[in-house]
């Protein structure tokens, strides 16, 4: 079956400080991939997607790239802000294969002035 | 509506009794998600609607859990006889299709607490 396996957390940055949140997945078709972040108290929110390999999804400055040869799409950001600080979901839909969206556990980031 | 919009938003119930968590999707989305989320954790996929059916009930912890969804729109899920280990937030998704290819819209959650 599907499956998405993300970096565990907290990740703790000073601010200004560069970001990765690594992500790979197992799919049995061709997905789409996103990444949704949650801030406290919130629900989910798309922050980014891409649909087909070598495609770069971009948002707010975060930036992530559809690897299919190492089945990742990590997530990056040059500088984060004390804002940023939330958890970060990398998700997968599959037409392939089953039509549930499967979702990481996700990772805490923690963002120090 | 502009978003999905879940109701209540806080729920503080008894131990044994029922409660019914109400999600009104983006107007149009044809498929629709719940997934509960405990402290800390992950999402824990619960059930998948297209239309009013119910392809996937796999995510339903126990018999004690169900939903529905009528008109192609407003779903409900209702839990009975409830337990603490129930406490959670209960999130609902929508999107355009089943192939979520456009990603997926959440609500803000219902946050259930059994006493």
């Amino acid at each position: 079956g599907d499956s998405v396996t993300q970096m565990e957390g907290p990740v703790t940055l000073s601010e200004e400080a560069f970001l990765t949140i690594n992500c790979t997945y197992t799919a049995t078709g061709y997905p789409s991939l996103f990444w949704y972040v949650q801030y406290p108290g919130e629900g989910l929110q798309l922050l980014l997607k891409a649909t087909k390999a070598d495609d770069k999804g971009s948002n707010k400055g975060f930036e992530a790239t559809y690897r299919k040869e190492t089945t990742s799409f990590h997530l990056e950001k040059g500088s984060v802000q004390v804002s940023d600080s939330a958890v970060y979901f990398c998700a997968l839909s599959d037409p392939g294969g089953s039509y549930i969206p499967t979702f990481g556990r996700g990772t805490s980031l923690i963002v120090h002035p | 509506g502009a978003g999905v919009s879940q109701s209540p938003s806080n729920k503080v119930t008894e131990k044994g009794k029922d409660v019914e968590l109400r999600c009104d999707p983006i107007s149009g989305h044809t498929a629709l998600y719940w997934y509960r989320q405990s402290l800390g954790q992950g999402l824990e996929f619960l059930i998948y609607f297209q239309g009013n059916s119910a392809p996937d009930k796999s995510g339903l912890p126990s018999d004690r859990f169900s939903a529905e969804r009528t008109g192609g729109s407003v779903s409900t899920l209702t839990i009975q006889r409830t337990q603490q280990e129930d406490s959670a937030v209960y999130l609902c998704a929508s999107s355009p299709r089943e192939s979520g290819s456009q990603g997926y819209t959440f609500g803000s959650g219902t946050r259930l607490t059994v006493v």
